[in-house]
């Protein structure tokens, strides 16, 4: 199955500063099957981004994914105190879907 | 508007068979291209893919819990099953029911429950 790496495991930043978060790919994913979810504790995970650049409904312009073969990036533009979660990746190219361990983003 | 929401025990006992509901609305299983799938998350895990049912009545399963899972649907009261069987403290886990849909050729994860913690202990 495909493993996916994600990094830095936690990142601390300011509200107002760009978000970088990686996800490797174990092999080469398709562009089209990329997803980007967002997960705070207590609410249900929420869909960011799919197709590796394809924002979900209602999702805001500051979030934007990029990538292909075996790197994937989320941006976050402009951090707000609202972004705290812990973000996944994750593959649906190859059964079984898989997902990344994760990036916690915390707001100084 | 698509919500889901799981049910079902918090502490089964070690042998003892789960069962878990995902109730949901704002979509039909009877719909082209609509799908449930289950997942779980061991504390400090990584996330992983159990189960899918889709419009078709298809099933699939992890190859690795094939033999202990069992998934249907009764699409009268939007809700799938899942259960799994001779339970082990391993299983502990938050299990999340969410819908799978299809979007051009590709099959997209868009809506989650909030999930449910289960607790296998004696």
């Amino acid at each position: 199955e495909i493993v996916l790496t994600q990094s830095p495991g936690t990142l601390s930043l300011y509200p107002g500063e760009r978000a970088t978060l990686s996800c490797r790919a174990s092999q080469s994913v398709s562009s089209r099957c990329l997803a980007w979810y967002q997960h705070k504790p207590g609410q249900a995970p929420r869909l960011l981004v799919y197709g590796t650049s394809n924002r979900a409904a209602g999702i805001p312009d500051r979030f934007s994914g990029s990538g292909s073969g075996t790197d994937f990036t989320l941006t976050i533009s402009r951090l707000e105190p609202e972004d705290s979660a812990v973000y996944y990746c994750q593959q649906y190219d190859k059964s079984p879907r898989t997902f990344g361990l994760g990036t916690k983003v915390e707001i100084k | 508007q698509v919500t889901l929401r799981e049910s079902g025990p918090a502490l089964v006992k070690p042998t003892q068979t789960l069962t878990l509901t995902c109730s949901f609305s704002g979509f039909s299983l009877n719909t082209y291209g609509m799908c449930v799938n289950w997942f779980r998350q061991p504390p400090g895990k990584a996330l992983e893919w159990l189960a899918h049912i889709d419009w078709e009545d298809d099933k699939y399963y992890s190859r690795s819990l094939k033999t202990r899972l069992t998934i249907s649907k009764d699409t009268s009261k939007n809700q799938v099953v899942l259960t799994m069987t001779n339970m082990d403290p391993v299983d502990t886990a938050t299990y999340f029911c969410t819908r799978v849909r299809s979007v051009e050729t590709d099959m997209v994860l868009d809506y989650w429950g909030q999930g449910t913690l289960v607790t296998v202990s004696s």
